[in-house]
Formats: structure tokens, C-alpha cells, sequence
């Protein structure tokens, strides 16, 4: 069974500083997915970013970006600039490119921006 | 265009009761999957609906049930309530059943079992 582990309960950041948040994972497939979530208080989880496996290059959305090493199962996710909004509740997640979409989520990390 | 949809926004039940739950995914998406978080941890994967088939299901015990309409919204039954059943319970949409398909999460249902 894949694994999803993230072992940074709780991040603090200034205000328009660089924060990069960890996630390692486990499997035995070599075609998956890997996504990084967030959720602020008001409990929506929102899609920040994606990763294909068989894709080489990181994947960037505007502040967003991640550093994808797949020998090692490591997916970072690092927010530059950041901003207030950014608080909430990161999940890192896994999911195979086969069967059922099935989220296999990390423990989650609390990221606090500090003004 | 309106997001994924969930009823009631707060529930709570005494144990041994049922609760059913209710989903309304995007205009256009077939699929709905339904997990359960827990506070203070990750969401748990519970069932996956795609044109009304189950396609796939977690380790929860047989109390937990689901189904989807004809118009790909779906309900998530719980039976026999238990004080641990109380969490948050979200549910997700996405066009197709396909690995690469992105799933996008409503605000989920809170569950309190006293």
C-alpha cells in the first residue's frame, strides 16, 4: 500500500518570504500522481499544484512550484512571495495512474504567514 | 459555474443512528468520490462512484455505503453511528475515472456523534 508522509506539523513564514514545505511518499508503481492541497479554515480543499510521474519537469504555478525527485519519493513544495492568504493546512497526496482515484493524503502541515 | 455541493453543511446524531449525506458534483462530471478526515489528520479515502458503478473502496467497515443518480450526484450512508464516525466528510468530482483526471472538493459535512 502506498504511503504519504509529511513531517512538518506546523511551518511559520514571514510575510513575502520563501517557504518550502516537505512530502515524502511510498510505492512500488512507477506511473502516478502526485498533488499538493490546501485548506484553510473554511475546510474546501483546494487543488495548488500537480505532478505527473513520468514528467521530468517540475511543475510551476505562479507563486507555486515543486522540486519532484522520483529515485528518492520526495515531493517538495515551495511558495515564494508569501502572502496572507497562504495560511492553511497543506496536503501532500498520492495517486496511482491506475484503478480507483484513490487520494492517499499525508498528516498535513500547518502553514502560519507571520506579517 | 457552480462547484461541487454538499448537504447538510453541519450534522449531528446520537450513536447508533443513520445519517445519509448528499453530493452534487460539477455540471458535466460523472465521477464522485467520498473520503473522510478526521481532525487533525489527512482524508481517508472511502468509496468511488463513476456512471452509477462503484469503482473502488477503502478500508471502512460495511456500516459506510454510497450510490449515485442517473444525474451523477451521489449519497453517502452511514449506519449504526459511532462516536468515531464523527468527522468531517468531503466529497469530490471529476469529469472522467481516469488516474489523470484532477479532482476538485466541496466544502465538505461536518459529523458530530454524541
Amino acid at each position: 500500500a502506498q504511503t504519504v508522509t509529511q513531517s512538518q506539523p506546523e511551518m511559520s513564514v514571514q510575510e513575502a518570504e520563501t517557504v518550502t514545505l516537505s512530502c515524502t511518499y511510498d510505492t512500488s508503481e512507477s506511473d502516478y500522481y502526485l498533488f499538493w492541497y490546501k485548506q484553510p479554515p473554511s475546510r474546501q480543499m483546494i487543488l495548488v499544484i500537480r505532478q505527473e510521474a513520468y514528467k521530468q519537469q517540475n511543475a510551476t504555478e505562479n507563486r507555486f512550484s515543486v522540486n519532484f525527485q522520483k529515485a528518492a519519493k520526495s515531493f517538495s513544495l515551495k511558495i515564494s512571495d508569501s502572502q496572507l492568504g497562504d495560511a492553511a493546512m497543506y496536503f501532500c497526496a498520492y495517486r496511482s495512474a491506475w484503478g480507483a482515484q484513490k487520494l492517499v493524503f499525508g498528516q498535513g502541515t500547518r502553514l502560519t504567514i507571520n506579517p | 459555474d457552480a462547484g461541487v455541493t454538499q448537504s447538510p453543511t453541519h450534522l449531528i446524531k446520537t450513536r447508533g443512528q443513520q445519517v445519509t449525506l448528499r453530493c452534487s458534483p460539477i455540471s458535466g462530471h460523472k465521477s464522485v468520490s467520498w473520503y473522510q478526515q478526521v481532525l487533525g489528520q489527512g482524508p481517508q479515502f472511502i468509496f468511488q462512484y463513476y456512471e452509477k458503478e462503484e469503482r473502488g473502496r477503502g478500508n471502512f467497515p460495511d456500516r459506510f455505503s454510497a450510490r449515485q443518480f442517473p444525474n451523477y450526484s451521489s449519497e453517502l450512508n452511514v449506519n449504526a453511528l459511532l462516536l468515531g464516525d464523527s468527522a468531517l466528510y468531503l466529497c469530490a468530482s471529476s469529469l472522467k475515472a481516469g488516474g489523470a483526471e484532477t479532482q476538485y472538493f466541496g466544502p465538505g459535512t461536518r459529523l458530530l456523534v454524541l
